[in-house]
């Protein structure tokens, strides 16, 4: 098993450019969950979904959007991207309540 | 909604010492708690948990965390730390609906 794969692992953009991250997972798992990871703030949840289909927001949504069209695939969109999404992105996987996988990480520069 | 505080942000340490990483939460449910290693240019990995059950739990590299539900508490603990300890540790908590509260992480740098 791969496990949780992230691509790009980095990317620079100029602000108002789009571009999306990508995850996937191997573990036939039905939780997966996109956090964002900055400085002296740990990790906060972006959106995360429950299926195929399902998707909901989490604690910092603004400006990232997300689809799940299959168990494996979890891909996080930045619509205009901004400075302020400078930070470094993973994606993560679950079975159970809590117990979560996590990717190598995607490190995002916006200029 | 739950939250997680660690009370050291850097805990410098001498190879072979002990160390003891602080974490606190609030919740007014019961949880699921977890300790996270995230060692330099990697990601996430689960270091150990507490589901239910023994209040003690162990990693297999000689970690170990209790959980004190009247004190909120889910510290981290090693009796002897190796050069290869150093990292970044995040203590998370679910109100077991699949959502991870983190804590902003201690940084723990192993000198010899």
């Amino acid at each position: 098993n791969a496990g949780v794969t992230q691509t790009p692992k980095f990317q620079v953009l100029k602000t108002g450019q789009s571009m999306t991250l990508q995850c996937a997972q191997d573990m036939n798992h039905e939780y997966m969950s996109w956090y964002r990871q900055d400085p002296g703030m740990g990790l906060r949840l972006i959106h995360y979904s429950v299926g195929a289909g399902i998707t909901d927001q989490g604690e910092v949504p603004n400006g990232y959007n997300v689809s799940r069209s299959t168990t494996e695939d979890f891909p996080l969109r930045l619509l205009s991207a901004a400075p302020s999404q400078t930070s470094v992105y993973f994606c993560a996987s679950s079975v159970t309540a809590g117990e979560q996988f996590f990717g190598p990480g995607t490190r995002l520069t916006v200029l | 909604a739950q939250s997680v505080t660690q009370l050291d942000s850097q805990v410098p340490v001498f190879e072979e010492a002990p160390v003891e990483l602080r974490c606190n939460y609030s919740s007014s449910v019961s949880v699921y708690l977890f300790w996270y290693v995230q060692y330099p240019n990697q990601g996430l990995q689960l270091l150990l948990k507490y589901l239910s059950g023994s209040t003690l739990v162990e990693s297999i590299n000689g970690f170990e965390a209790e959980f004190n539900k009247s004190q909120t508490s889910f510290h981290l603990r090693k009796p002897s730390v190796h050069i290869s300890d150093t990292a970044e540790y995040f203590c998370a908590v679910s109100e077991n609906d699949y959502k991870l509260s983190f804590g902003a992480g201690t940084t723990v740098t192993v000198r010899a």
